[in-house]
């Protein structure tokens, strides 16, 4: 079967360093993207890895690494409009459908 | 703003009715989804649409019917439903028939089927 695996919940204060990972079972890659979604609102596209590596974009980072079938969020600096739920999500490379992780909640506290 | 809209954002409804979901993208993209987004669930695909084709229908059961009339604007028609289908329902779009690409969400419809 094809499936994600992401903590559920993740907390940290502010100005820390966060990782939130994801492992991935599919049959064939394509890429993993990360969103990031605020209580009642709508998910928002925060990244995309088709390569292994790192990709950085502020104070958010993503990683992958195929052999592994492993890729992170890593979030910088944190500030507290950072707590929100943070979703990766897979698609394969033979016309599978998009695969979201359950979602990890970060609290971020003072 | 998202540039993506959806109305209603609440909607409650009896499992005899029928009612319409609207999504609207004002970024001129060429693909359009249908997400459902349950409690404690991730997001599920539904159906996915590019130049105004439907390209995917990912097992979905007939009482949820899509319609895209153009390529700005996406329906999902909605009779006899089950509670089970309370759920909020998200649209988004992308510039291409990738779902890789960065997608753009709407806010959601928040449905109650009573």
């Amino acid at each position: 079967g094809q499936s994600l695996e992401q903590p559920s919940e993740v907390t940290a204060v502010e100005g820390a360093i966060v990782q939130i990972n994801c492992t991935y079972q599919t049959s064939g890659f394509y890429g993993l993207s990360w969103y990031q979604q605020h209580d009642g609102g709508a998910p928002t596209f925060l990244s995309y890895n088709a390569l292994d590596g790192l990709e950085e974009t502020g104070r958010f980072s993503s990683f992958l690494s195929r052999s592994d079938s492993y890729g992170y969020l890593l979030l910088q600096e944190l500030q507290m409009k950072d707590s929100a739920s943070y979703f990766c999500a897979v698609r394969n490379n033979q016309g599978g459908k998009l695969i979201f992780g359950q979602g990890t909640e970060l609290s971020v506290k003072p | 703003e998202t540039g993506v809209t959806q109305t209603p954002r609440h909607l409650v409804m009896g499992m005899t009715n029928k009612k319409s979901l609207k999504c609207e993208q004002h970024l001129g993209h060429n693909a359009m989804y249908w997400y459902k987004q349950s409690a404690k669930k991730p997001l599920e695909l539904m159906f996915v649409y590019n130049f105004k084709e439907q390209t995917e229908n990912n097992s979905v059961p007939s009482r949820f019917s899509p319609e895209c009339p153009n390529s700005s604007h996406l329906f999902l028609h909605l009779h006899t439903l089950q509670p089970e289908d309370s759920a909020l329902y998200l649209c988004a779009s992308s510039p291409l028939g990738d779902l890789l690409y960065e997608q753009y969400f709407g806010p959601g419809t928040r449905l109650t089927v009573t």
